[in-house]
């Protein structure tokens, strides 16, 4: 049984520009969530997706947007890049309200 | 709003040493209490738990009570070994479920053999 994957492992990108990161949720699982780590600290909620729609959003400004998928896939956008987005960004899913499970994060490096 | 507070580290044990971390919490309602672990290059693994007051959660030799009165959820361990050293955040959802996790800073523990 897979469990949470999360696609491209590690990115480099350039102030300005726009990121696209996946999230593919453990079998049976039906909500997605997204998270922010910075170095050095502990993992920020960014937003949680159920039935394909954003339930719950962190304090994290309109740069950064995301979608579900009707096969309970997800993915994060942020668009307008700043150094200081640089971070290891983690999905978790779950069934519904239940414990979450995380995925190995996307390393996002903004130069 | 909701936060965790944890105790700084990075804390440095020997093997079979007493472990304790402290965490204490403000939160709204009735929050579900967790402690998560890093291990180096990986993601975040669910350690244990606890939805209530007077819970004790549990795995792995790992224990921590849900204690209401002084809004904590210490994490202790009788006896660390060298595969123990890792990155140990606590974490509260609030009651209802729907929100996210909101983490501590976390700990950086280290086991010498």
């Amino acid at each position: 049984d897979a469990g949470v994957t999360q696609s491209p492992t590690h990115l480099i990108k350039t102030r300005g520009q726009q990121v696209t990161l996946r999230c593919s949720p453990k079998s049976g699982h039906d909500t997605v969530s997204w998270y922010q780590q910075a170095l050095g600290q502990g993992p920020q909620f960014i937003f949680q997706y159920y039935e394909e729609e954003e339930r719950q959003r962190g304090n994290f400004p309109d740069r950064f947007s995301g979608h579900q998928f009707p096969n309970y896939s997800s993915e994060l956008n942020v668009n307008a890049l700043l150094l200081g987005d640089s971070a290891l960004y983690l999905c978790a899913s779950s069934l519904g309200w239940e414990e979450q499970y995380f995925g190995p994060g996307t390393r996002l490096t903004v130069t | 709003g909701n936060s965790v507070t944890q105790m700084e580290g990075p804390v440095t044990l020997s093997e079979e040493a007493f472990l304790t971390i402290n965490c204490t919490y403000t939160a709204t309602g009735y929050p579900s209490l967790f402690w998560y672990v890093q291990y180096p290059g990986e993601g975040l693994q669910l350690l244990l738990k606890a939805t209530k007051a007077d819970d004790k959660g549990s795995n792995k030799g790992f224990e921590a009570t849900y204690r209401k009165e002084t809004t904590s959820f210490h994490l202790e361990k009788g006896s660390v070994q060298v595969s123990d050293s890792a990155v140990y955040f606590c974490a509260l959802r609030s009651g209802g479920g729907a929100d996210g996790l909101t983490f501590g800073k976390g700990t950086h523990l280290i086991i010498q053999p």
